[in-house]
């Protein structure tokens, strides 16, 4: 009954590091979604990938890349860490239906130093 | 432009109290609305959501919502909080189309009960 699962749940980083988050659902589903949490500013839409093969930028895609490596796992890459993206991240996934709600990880802790 | 405001940061009630925590959206035309629950350390679970229909929709532990158009509002209530209801709590909205949600999310509310 593992739904979204994250890893790491926490990390250290420097700045200019990299770093890949790794998601993976058991849910078969086929959308999948990268959020970024910040103190008072909710959960904002980083990338998402509405299917397998296809991936999309959502409203703060800057400083970050994804693959969407088959139907379950969907990863988050900071190619070169800068302290602003310190922050929770979490994943999701969904029916390609907007009436559908979206399944969340437990998230992941992201310093950067 | 898109918008889903909270406007309560943080509200403590105690237990056995009613509560409604507020949420209204700025969006082009009617969009799905749901209401989630995150607890310390954890992700995000569905209270409850509202597509079409009935304006008053029912959720999960004892949670109701209450969708106003005319004040593109869709405040989230309950009428007895119980401790374990301590949470942050985020109206989020998305659109009526097919495919991936882009969701949009309030800033949140946390939620502190008094024994």
């Amino acid at each position: 009954n593992a739904g979204v699962t994250q890893t790491p749940k926490f990390q250290v980083l420097k700045t200019g590091q990299s770093m890949t988050l790794q998601c993976a659902q058991d849910m078969n589903h086929n959308s999948m979604y990268w959020y970024r949490q910040d103190p008072g500013m909710g959960l904002r839409l980083i990338y998402y990938s509405a299917s397998e093969g296809t991936t999309d930028k959502g409203e703060v895609p800057n400083g970050y890349n994804v693959s969407r490596l088959n139907k379950r796992e969907f990863s988050l890459r900071l190619e070169s860490a800068a302290p602003s993206q310190t922050s929770v991240y979490f994943c999701a996934s969904s029916e390609p239906l907007s009436n559908q709600p979206q399944h969340f990880g437990d998230g992941t802790r992201l310093s950067i130093l | 432009a898109q918008s889903v405001t909270q406007p309560d940061i943080h509200i403590t009630v105690s237990e056995g109290a009613s509560l409604e925590l507020r949420c209204n959206y700025s969006y082009g035309a009617t969009p799905y609305l749901f209401w989630y629950v995150q607890s310390p350390g954890q992700g995000l679970q569905l209270l409850l959501k509202y597509f079409s229909g009935d304006t008053l929709v029912q959720g999960i532990k004892g949670f109701e919502a209450e969708f106003k158009r005319s004040q593109s509002s869709f405040n989230l209530r309950k009428p007895s909080v119980h401790w374990s209801d301590a949470a942050e709590y985020f109206c989020a909205v998305g659109p009526r189309i097919q495919g991936a949600q882009k969701l949009v999310f309030g800033q949140g509310t946390r939620l502190t009960i008094n024994p």
